[in-house]
């Protein structure tokens, strides 16, 4: 079983809706938690962390559900430059681990 | 402005033959990390190093070496490169490892024939 799991998408939306992700996680032990974006063949760049209590940053919303093991990503009012790939990151055992991400497409 | 580089950013090279692929960073991060990315496998890990002569296996390690013989560099050698190491390679470091950022440099794109 992957450490963790995401559903690749695509997510084809249109502008200004409300989009949100999920992502699973293996290892209950995990410490740290992360969302990546990644536009296509460029490097994955930090795009927010997840802290136990929830935390957002302007339009994007994460939360994290230490009991079902998930993460997820809210998106409002979606853009155009929102367009990418959401990598979702978890920490543990010295290591980080990364899902295969989710595509979002975010049409006129 | 501080930085994460990588060279070359794209190579051929033949199955059998040695490659090494560059990272340098600027940031004096003791951290670094090799990851490759294929589709429908995300990245995953080759090797880590924590410091200078530090050096770690991922978990995906076998045909992959590293060295850290300085802050800056982590060098990725390939020893007889395969077509199946054909693939998209990151280099990242991080000044700490829970809660921390990880920085990556722009990717190799190695493809062996």
């Amino acid at each position: 079983r992957k450490e963790v799991e995401q559903d690749p998408g695509p997510f084809n939306v249109p502008e200004g809706a409300t989009v949100a992700f999920n992502c699973t996680y293996s290892n209950s032990a995990s410490q740290s938690f992360f969302w990546y974006r990644q536009d296509c063949r460029k490097e994955p760049k930090l795009l927010m962390s997840v802290y136990s209590s929830g935390n957002e940053d302007g339009r994007f919303t994460a939360q994290l559900n230490r009991a079902s093991q998930y993460i997820s990503l809210l998106i409002r009012d979606s853009k155009l430059s929102d367009s990418a790939t959401y990598l979702c990151v978890t920490y543990n055992f010295n290591k980080f681990y990364f899902g295969s991400g989710t595509k979002l497409n975010v049409k006129p | 402005d501080a930085e994460i580089t990588q060279s070359p950013r794209h190579k051929i090279t033949e199955t059998g033959r040695q490659v090494t692929l560059a990272c340098h960073q600027t940031w004096n991060h003791n951290n670094m990390f090799w990851y490759r990315q294929d589709l429908g496998h995300g990245l995953r890990l080759i090797h880590y190093s924590y410091g200078v002569q530090d050096t770690n296996k991922g978990e995906v390690s076998d045909g992959y070496s590293v060295s850290r013989s300085n802050t800056e560099d982590l060098p990725l050698t390939l020893e007889s490169a395969a077509s199946s190491q054909t693939s998209v390679y990151f280099c990242a470091s991080s000044v700490g490892l829970a809660g921390y950022e990880q920085y990556f440099g722009p990717g190799t794109r190695l493809t062996v024939t």
